[in-house]
């Protein structure tokens, strides 16, 4: 069936630091991919999606390309301050109608002052 | 604003009682979801609903059921709760393929 692998961490960063996450997916159709991220003591919520092949999602400064050679989605941010302390998970929606999301383990990030 | 209510953010219950965790989303989205998150695994699928009275299986449905007997409310029933079901819950719904999660239930089964 279909899965994501992520990075799990945990993972700490000073402010300002460069942040990669890796994904990737297996995946039988053409998955739609998100980003979904989790604050302290929050539900999750939707940071970015792309819905096909070299679709970029972008929001918060954060960014994601759909790459369907490399079955890959990694989350990038090129400066991450404190307040991006989160948990974050990848995941597929198998766009077969079912809205049904796959997950990722989720990562979490602690960044430092 | 979108809004997916969880009844209660902290349970404690005892082995062997039945537990009902309620979500009530005021979207008008027909599709709710309810998820465990557990660490080290993520989130997974207990079991999800189209539509009111309609209900399928997710990935780990054993030793729960459902109930949607109003578009707005998702109910999760733990029949005879057992200390594997301590967990976060989080109740979902989408549109679009968006989820929108509710704030989450921490059930302790003691």
């Amino acid at each position: 069936g279909d899965s994501v692998t992520q990075m799990e961490g945990p993972v700490t960063l000073s402010e300002e630091a460069f942040l990669t996450i890796n994904c990737t997916y297996t995946a039988t159709g053409y998955p739609s991919l998100f980003w979904y991220v989790q604050y302290p003591g929050e539900g999750l919520q939707l940071l970015l999606k792309a819905t096909k092949a070299d679709d970029k999602g972008s929001n918060k400064g954060f960014e994601a390309t759909y790459r369907k050679e490399t079955t890959s989605f990694h989350l990038e941010k090129g400066s991450v301050q404190v307040s991006d302390s989160a948990v974050y998970f990848c995941a597929l929606s198998d766009r077969g109608g079912s809205e049904k999301l796959v997950f990722g383990k989720g990562m979490k990030l602690t960044v430092n002052p | 604003d979108v809004k997916v209510t969880q009844s209660s953010r902290y349970l404690v219950k005892r082995t062997g009682e039945k537990v009902f965790l309620e979500c009530v989303q005021d979207m008008d989205h027909e599709n709710m979801f309810w998820y465990r998150q557990d660490p080290g695994l993520g989130l997974r699928l207990i079991y999800f609903s189209y539509d009111v009275k309609m209900k399928e299986k997710g990935d780990i449905p054993e030793g729960y059921s459902v109930s949607r007997e109003k578009k707005e409310r998702f109910s999760l029933i733990l029949e005879s709760a057992s200390t594997n079901q301590t967990s976060m819950y989080l109740c979902a719904s989408t549109l679009n393929e968006k989820l929108f999660f509710g704030s989450g239930t921490q059930l302790s089964v003691l």
